[in-house]
């Protein structure tokens, strides 16, 4: 079973500081994904990376930054949190022609 | 602009009895649909999919139906059980690659 584990299930932090997700997967994927959830918005994409220390920017990276410096960890960085960036993040990672596998999101609440 | 559209943010269905919900898109281009299950507090699961050269998938109670011709997708629950209450999102890909979420409908089924 494909595992894609995310380090927080909760995070509060405070305006203007640097945030760090992290997500890692277990089954070697080549793509990795990073989404947040809105009430009325459904998934949008922020940032994927189909390689290390390869991005891609998706339909909402304002605000954000990616690193992926091995296979299996993707992070995402907000780099000066505002109270907009209020959000359930989500990870996901895919191997070429398969469903993406999610993990189970983080929850983050910026002050 | 959402190229990807559920237009009912929610669905109550008695236990038993046939769910269907629905789906549009925008873009000709999308040829490989999936949707995803999810409950609160946990990742979306990926549960069924369907490519431009089928119009119909079928997995034990769950088939997908596609009608190109009017850019409509949906999923038919049957019969429908009180565990099937979560959000479904479907979602939409050129070539299997990113992804293009709806906003999801809250499926109640009712014991």
């Amino acid at each position: 079973d494909v595992k894609v584990t995310q380090s927080s299930r909760y995070l509060v932090k405070r305006t203007g500081e640097k945030v760090f997700l992290e997500c890692v997967q277990d089954m070697d994927h080549e793509n990795m994904f990073w989404y947040r959830q809105d009430p009325g918005l459904g998934l949008r994409l922020i940032y994927f990376s189909y390689d290390v220390k390869m991005k891609e920017k998706g339909d909402i990276p304002e605000g954000y930054s990616v690193s992926r410096e091995k296979k299996e960890r993707f992070s995402l960085i907000l780099e000066s949190a505002s109270t907009n960036q209020t959000s359930m993040y989500l990870c996901a990672s895919k191997e070429r022609g398969q469903p993406q596998h999610f993990g189970d999101g983080t929850r983050l609440s910026i002050l | 602009d959402q190229q990807v559209k559920q237009n009912s943010p929610s669905l109550s269905v008695q236990e038993g009895r046939i769910s269907i919900l629905n789906c549009d898109y925008t873009n000709s281009m999308f040829d490989y649909f999936l949707w995803y299950k999810k409950y609160p507090a946990e990742g979306p699961t990926f549960l069924i999919s369907i490519s431009s050269i089928k119009d119909k998938n079928e997995d034990g109670r769950f088939t997908v139906f596609l009608n190109k011709s009017a850019k409509h997708l949906s999923l038919h629950i049957v019969p429908s059980q009180p565990g099937d209450s979560a959000v479904y999102f479907c979602a939409a890909s050129v070539g299997a690659n990113n992804l293009f979420f709806g906003t999801g409908t809250r499926l109640t089924v009712i014991p």
